[in-house]
């Protein structure tokens, strides 16, 4: 089984709708929770991250962070046809040789059609 | 642009071949990380250099190395190749490497075909 689960779609969308993107883990030592937004043939760039649990926010995208049930989502609001792409979740633990050290998921693809 | 240099961006190549894959960091970054990406596998880590030291390691096979040099450029060496080893490689940088959160910043990639 995979430290870190994630349903890879694809999920496809009408414009305007509310995405919700999650995933589930399994190593309790995860501090560190973040996703990245992957385009085709390009690397990942760092969307959001939050450290322990609780929720951030940031324009149209909500990152949520349960760590008793070790789950977390993001949440899209208001989707763009720009937003289509490659959504990985990523966990690392805290600090030493952590650092840097992601575990992703699998990646869920995410087309938001006109 | 991330500003994470990663060359080749394509590459074709024979098992049992040996290739070197270069990454240059994003300029003020000390620590260059290393990514594999397959279709089955998705995106794992392999090693992390911080300012030429080797400082973490993952999921790397022994038939793989890798260093970083003075400049802070590093490569990924893969010998002798085999089929399993076609993948996306992904390098990435970040300033820091010890405590807190860093984001890192990823290259382009290069494409490895082994056929």
């Amino acid at each position: 089984q995979k430290e870190v689960e994630q349903d890879p779609g694809p999920l496809s969308v009408p414009e305007g709708a509310i995405v919700s993107l999650n995933c589930t883990y399994s190593n309790s030592a995860f501090q560190y929770f973040m996703w990245y937004r992957q385009y085709s043939r390009k690397g990942p760039e760092l969307l959001m991250y939050t450290y322990s649990s609780g929720n951030k926010e940031d324009g149209r995208f909500t990152a949520q962070v349960d760590k008793s049930s070790k789950y977390i989502s993001l949440f899209i609001r208001d989707s763009q046809p720009s937003d289509s792409a490659t959504y990985l979740c990523a966990m690392s633990g805290a600090g030493g040789t952590s650092y840097g050290k992601l575990t992703f998921g699998q990646g869920t693809i995410l087309t938001v059609h006109p | 642009d991330s500003g994470v240099t990663q060359t080749p961006k394509h590459l074709i190549t024979a098992t049992g071949q040996r290739v070197t894959l270069r990454c240059s960091p994003r300029s003020g970054d000390l620590s260059v990380y290393w990514y594999q990406q397959s279709l089955d596998q998705g995106l794992q880590f392999l090693i992390q250099y911080y300012n030429g030291e080797e400082r973490a390691k993952g999921n790397i096979l022994e038939r793989f190395s890798a260093q970083q040099f003075p400049d802070l450029h590093s490569e990924l060496n893969l010998s002798p190749l085999e089929l399993g080893d076609s993948a996306l490689y992904f390098c990435a940088s970040s300033v820091g490497a010890t405590s807190g959160y860093g984001e890192l910043f990823f290259g382009e990639g290069s494409r490895l075909t082994v056929l």
